[in-house]
């Protein structure tokens, strides 16, 4: 199976800061990478497909990047609402695998 | 819209068995791609299987030999039959839409998730 590493696994940041969220492949998954916000108590929301496709509704503030081993998701600057953990996934292989997440608070 | 509403979850014993359903609106099951996907008490998401849209099935190794998927196109449901079910089964399991459009591929549509906990 694919392996999905995710760092840092938490970190905290205030409003208006820059965030930036890092995911690396146990091999080369092309750009078959999602990106999911989840929040306690709320389904996951899908924010970006295909490494860098935001989503229909996602705000810009948020975008993916990289290709092959490595991404990353960032945060153009954080809002109230973007408290929440963040999980990338991979689609490239037949069994999915998701990171282990990274948990984004407020400083 | 399309909407998605877990059922079926609760507590059962080890070794035990349970359906879970998922029963969509607004989207047509038969024939298309759906998946289970499940977060254990303080843990991450997990993904646990998915429905081809021929009806090919796949599963994590962690219950592989264990789990089955079906539909109902009828019901436009989705079920996640569960067998002999383990203390690390215990979790929120969530059901999605899943978009196939190479190469797009991606958890769409969530619900809001059914618990099941195995336990003595």
């Amino acid at each position: 199976d694919i392996q999905m590493t995710q760092s840092p696994s938490s970190l905290s940041a205030s409003v208006g800061d820059r965030v930036t969220i890092s995911c690396r492949a146990s091999e080369s998954i092309t750009t078959s990478l999602n990106w999911y916000q989840h929040k306690p108590g709320f389904a996951p929301k899908l924010l970006i497909y295909t490494a860098s496709t935001l989503r229909r509704g996602v705000p810009s503030r948020f975008s993916g990047s990289g290709s092959g081993t490595d991404f990353t998701l960032t945060i153009s600057s954080l809002q109230p609402e973007d408290f929440a953990t963040y999980y990338c996934q991979q689609s490239f292989s037949i069994t999915w695998t998701f990171g282990q997440g990274t948990k984004v608070e407020m400083k | 819209e399309v909407q998605l509403e877990e059922s079926g979850g609760g507590l059962i014993q080890p070794g035990g068995s349970l359906r879970l359903s998922c029963a969509v609106a607004g989207f047509t099951v038969n024939g298309n791609y759906m998946g289970w996907i499940r977060q254990a008490p303080g843990k991450g998401l997990e993904w646990v299987s998915y429905i081809y849209s021929g009806g090919s099935t796949y599963f994590a190794d962690s219950v592989k030999g264990r789990f089955t998927l079906s539909r109902d196109n009828s019901k436009n449901t989705l079920y996640l039959q569960m067998n002999n079910l383990r203390g690390d089964d215990t979790a929120l399991y969530y059901c999605a839409t899943i978009v196939v459009q190479p190469p797009d591929a991606y958890f769409d549509h969530w619900g809001q998730g059914t618990q099941v906990t195995v336990s003595s």
